[in-house]
């Protein structure tokens, strides 16, 4: 039973195009991230819900769009597609208070043609 | 959040230790100390973490200088598996406290 999961695992899009990538987690966390990783391996963060609330908002473009439906779920939209969106971009989750562990799904491959 | 130092690339004979360190001057009193590794491409994974005290679990071992301006992960006996870049990352907890990534250390363990 995956504990944080993220759909879908490749996406592969022409510039231009919306997209949205989802993630769930059944830990239980009450907080939630996204993540980017570009092609130079640098992982940065860009956003944070915590119990659905919006907590940490890095400098992202507008495009990208996140949505916390409940605790377990954090999407993200991504409008009007660039190239330079190409990346993999990670989804965790953690537990504030508890050591506040970050568990990392396996990333959603995307490719901007 | 605290700035972290750590060598760009390591390498470690498979079966031995592998001593990683990491170099945090500026850290707060209330700061932890976190490691985390990222295995090619996958997502990264949480290793250990300590405030003060030294601390071991299933995977490895942390040693925090007593001024915790430093710190030593350790992998007791360094396995291919254990081939992925490294990270320590010092971070306040908190909901607004943010787990930043800088460039970590590459860790090649070799037959």
């Amino acid at each position: 039973d995956t504990a944080v999961s993220q759909t879908p695992k490749y996406l592969v899009t022409q510039m231009g195009n919306d997209k949205s990538i989802k993630c769930e987690q059944n830990l239980g966390h009450d907080t939630m991230y996204w993540y980017k990783q570009d092609s130079k391996k640098f992982l940065k963060i860009m956003f944070s819900y915590n119990n659905k609330e919006l907590i940490i908002n890095e400098t992202v473009p507008n495009r990208f769009s996140p949505k916390s439906p409940d605790k377990a779920h954090l999407n993200l939209h991504i409008n009007s597609l660039e190239l330079g969106d190409s990346a993999v971009y990670f989804c965790a989750s953690s537990q504030v208070g508890t050591g506040e562990r970050y568990t990392f799904g396996s990333g959603t491959r995307l490719t901007v043609v | 959040d605290a700035k972290t130092t750590q060598p760009p690339s390591m390498d470690c004979a498979e079966g031995r230790a592998a001593n990683l360190p990491c170099n945090h001057s500026t850290i707060s009193g209330n700061e932890y100390v976190y490691w985390y590794r990222q295995i090619h491409s996958q997502g990264p994974q949480y290793i250990i973490h300590g405030l003060k005290n030294n601390e071991t679990n299933e995977m490895a071992s942390l040693i925090i200088t007593e001024d915790r301006k430093s710190s030593t992960l350790i992998l007791p006996h360094a396995t291919l598996r254990d081939t992925a870049v490294y990270y320590c990352i010092v971070r306040y907890t908190g909901t607004a406290s943010k787990l930043t990534f800088g460039t970590g250390t590459r860790l090649q363990v070799t037959l």
